[in-house]
């Protein structure tokens, strides 16, 4: 059983497009993470969720927003795609937020995003 | 420059090796965490240290938190280890290291 999954696994989209990439954990973590990972592999936190109520919200386009219909589920949703969006993205869970207690993260599969 | 800073970027190794991945960082942290993420682009936490010495099979991981230091250390290195290896802390927020890419040759 899979303990971090994302669908799709991989997107590819038109410029200006709105997608969604969906996330679900089944440890039952309090926290979870979305993650842009770039062309040169530099990782990146984006957002980050606490029994469904926003944490972190780093600098990231408003094209983007997180949602969070239970503290199980994260989904992205991407507003008007544009060419510098492609990435790979990855979601994460942990038992608590990292940030205050260091907990280990399980990482999904990751979500390859091409925006032609 | 960057909150993390891991050395070297690139390293290759011949089986049977002992590798050693070294991490520094800048900021105050609560923890410090090792990635490995596969060539198929897949993450895996290795450990995450907030104080001394982990061991897990040929995995070593130390940090001193006084020098802002950490090492990830694999004894014995097999092919099936190339992959790249990232440093990241967490503390008010989360500063990843570029990471390490490693091949170990048969």
């Amino acid at each position: 059983d899979t303990a971090v999954s994302q669908t799709p696994k991989y997107l590819v989209t038109q410029m200006g497009n709105d997608k969604s990439i969906k996330c679900e954990q089944n440890l039952g973590h309090d926290t979870m993470y979305w993650y842009k990972q770039d062309s040169k592999k530099f990782l990146k936190i984006m957002f980050s969720y606490n029994n469904k109520e926003l944490i972190i919200n780093e600098t990231v386009p408003n094209r983007f927003s997180p949602k969070s219909p239970d503290k199980a589920h994260l989904n992205l949703h991407i507003n008007s795609l544009e060419l510098g969006d492609s990435a790979v993205y990855f979601c994460a869970s942990s038992p608590f937020e990292t940030s205050s207690r260091g907990e280990t993260q399980y990482f999904g599969p990751g979500t390859r995003l091409l925006v032609l | 420059k960057n909150e993390v800073e891991q050395s070297p970027q690139n390293l290759t190794a011949q089986e049977g090796e002992f590798i050693t991945i070294n991490c520094s960082y800048s900021v105050g942290i609560s923890a410090l965490h090792w990635l490995q993420q596969h060539p198929g682009g897949g993450i895996v936490s290795l450990f995450m240290l907030s104080s001394g010495k982990k061991k897990h099979g040929r995995l070593i991981a130390t940090i001193n938190i006084q020098e802002k230091h950490s090492s990830l250390h694999i004894t014995a290195s097999h092919p099936r280890d190339s992959a790249v290896y990232i440093c990241a802390v967490t503390g008010n927020q989360f500063y990843f290291g570029t990471g390490t890419s490693l091949t170990v040759i048969p």
